[in-house]
């Protein structure tokens, strides 16, 4: 593994379902991220993690859930996928305990479609 | 609110300098970043400005006013392969990242 890795690339789901979204990291980064990038909107920040143990919401974390069990993987969780949650979806680390001024390095994304 | 503002689509020629405006109005500044982005791909990272003025490197440099919430990133000679979104983003007061919606460049021969 090199950099960051995500799974699936993308996934067709039907609505209802529930659906986990995998990121691992082998840079041993402290910090992780996910977003979702909509057409026409900035990348828009779900959830993240400042160190193994911690987690915290971003602009837009409702319907979504994450864990940080350890460093390298940083698992999306959505426990009832609705349409509006049709995205692509990156998650990206850094090397820092708050993001700031460190360089965040994104994984290929995962095209999710809910129908 | 926190803002963060790009031309939606930019043309230009290969060969050419194009320059790519971000203004921004943001709960506070620890640094502003810029990212390429090629169709069905990753934001990959440019650079990145904290204080004023002109960062170069290579055929890409980026500017910064903080007075003025203002940024360009420009692009020299330019190539086929620079055809990508070009992402502005700030980090605010808390270090999260505030990203603009991106200016698609169309290069064309």
């Amino acid at each position: 593994i090199a950099g960051i890795t995500q799974a699936p690339t993308s996934q067709i789901l039907a609505a209802g379902r529930r659906m986990t979204l995998r990121c691992t990291q082998d840079m041993r980064h402290n910090a992780m991220y996910w977003y979702r990038q909509d057409l026409g909107l900035g990348l828009r920040l779900i959830h993240y993690s400042n160190t193994a143990g911690t987690t915290g919401k971003g602009e837009v974390p409702d319907g979504y859930s994450v864990s940080r069990a350890n460093t390298d993987d940083f698992p999306l969780t959505l426990a009832s996928a609705v349409p509006s949650q049709t995205s692509v979806y990156f998650c990206a680390s850094s090397d820092s305990k708050g993001g700031g001024t460190d360089t965040q390095y994104f994984g290929p994304g995962t095209r999710l479609t809910v129908l | 609110g926190q803002n963060i503002d790009q031309p939606t689509e930019m043309t230009a020629t290969e060969g050419a300098i194009v320059q790519i405006n971000c203004t921004y109005q943001t709960s506070g500044f620890n640094g502003l970043f810029w990212y390429q982005q090629h169709a069905g791909e990753a934001p990959t990272f440019l650079s990145y400005n904290v204080l004023d003025g002109l960062e170069e490197k290579g055929r890409f440099s980026s500017f910064l006013s903080r007075s003025k919430g203002y940024s360009y990133l420009l692009l020299k000679e330019l190539q086929m392969k620079d055809s990508a979104s070009y992402l502005c983003a700030v980090s605010d007061s808390n270090y999260q990242l505030i990203w603009g919606a991106g200016t698609k460049l169309i290069i064309k021969p």
